[in-house]
């Protein structure tokens, strides 16, 4: 299968924490890249491979897969961290990229 | 710091050819483990991968589109372009061009974005 599924929309409490996931077959081979949108902005990757965040992003945000399951984690969730996020991999062949349908997180 | 930057028409019209280019700064286009990248999104949706480039001059896209798309180095501009031909009111959408970067053992991310272009297809 070349599709990654995401739970449409998550709520998490402020300072709580939250699991986004991202499901695929194609997760077994490649690691997920997972990306925040704000409002009127573009994607930025927050985490990717194993558990790897970009230079300044917070550790808040963390990583982790299993077989075909990838998540992404926000421990001590913020009101900006409210937002959309996709995740993203190349699709089994390896040629094709990917993306989960996104989901929306809501910080209460 | 790598920039990226989408210029080309905010308009098009039906059947005719959308054409955008990105501009990159701060890294070279030659460069081998980057994938040179188009990804849309229609207004309130999701993202949908177009398709990229390698430096090598290799394309893939999405199948979805294949027939329509046509993505092209021109190394001496240090720029990427993008032709989606035969467009119709449903290619409506936020353009975004990104190097996605190979880090290797299966790890791939889209590390950089441009800001993204809105293209209206209507008559």
């Amino acid at each position: 299968s070349s599709e990654l599924t995401q739970d449409p929309a998550v709520s998490v409490a402020l300072g709580q924490t939250v699991r986004i996931t991202c499901q695929g077959d194609s997760l077994r081979s490649y690691y997920v890249g997972w990306y925040q949108q704000k409002p009127g902005q573009a994607p930025a990757v927050v985490i990717y491979g194993k558990n790897n965040r970009p230079s300044g992003i917070p550790d808040r945000f963390s990583g982790s897969s299993s077989g075909n399951t990838a998540s992404l984690t926000i421990t001590g969730a913020q009101a900006e961290d409210e937002a959309d996020y996709y995740c993203n991999s190349r699709d089994s062949s390896g040629n094709h990229l990917v993306f989960g349908g996104g989901t929306k997180l809501t910080v209460l | 710091q790598v920039q990226l930057q989408e210029s080309g028409p905010g308009l098009v019209k039906p059947s005719q050819t959308l054409s955008l280019t990105c501009t990159v700064s701060g890294a070279s286009i030659s460069s081998g483990g980057c994938y040179w990248t188009w990804i849309r999104q229609h207004p309130g949706k999701g993202l949908e991968w177009i398709g990229y480039i390698y430096y090598s001059g290799s394309t893939y896209s999405n199948p979805s589109l294949k027939s329509r798309v046509t993505i092209s180095l021109d190394t001496s501009q240090n720029q990427f372009s993008l032709k989606l031909s035969s467009v119709t009111p449903a290619d409506t959408a936020a353009y975004y061009c990104a190097r996605e970067y190979y880090y290797g053992s299966g790890s791939f991310a889209i590390d950089y974005w441009g800001q993204g272009t809105l293209v209206t297809v209507s008559s």
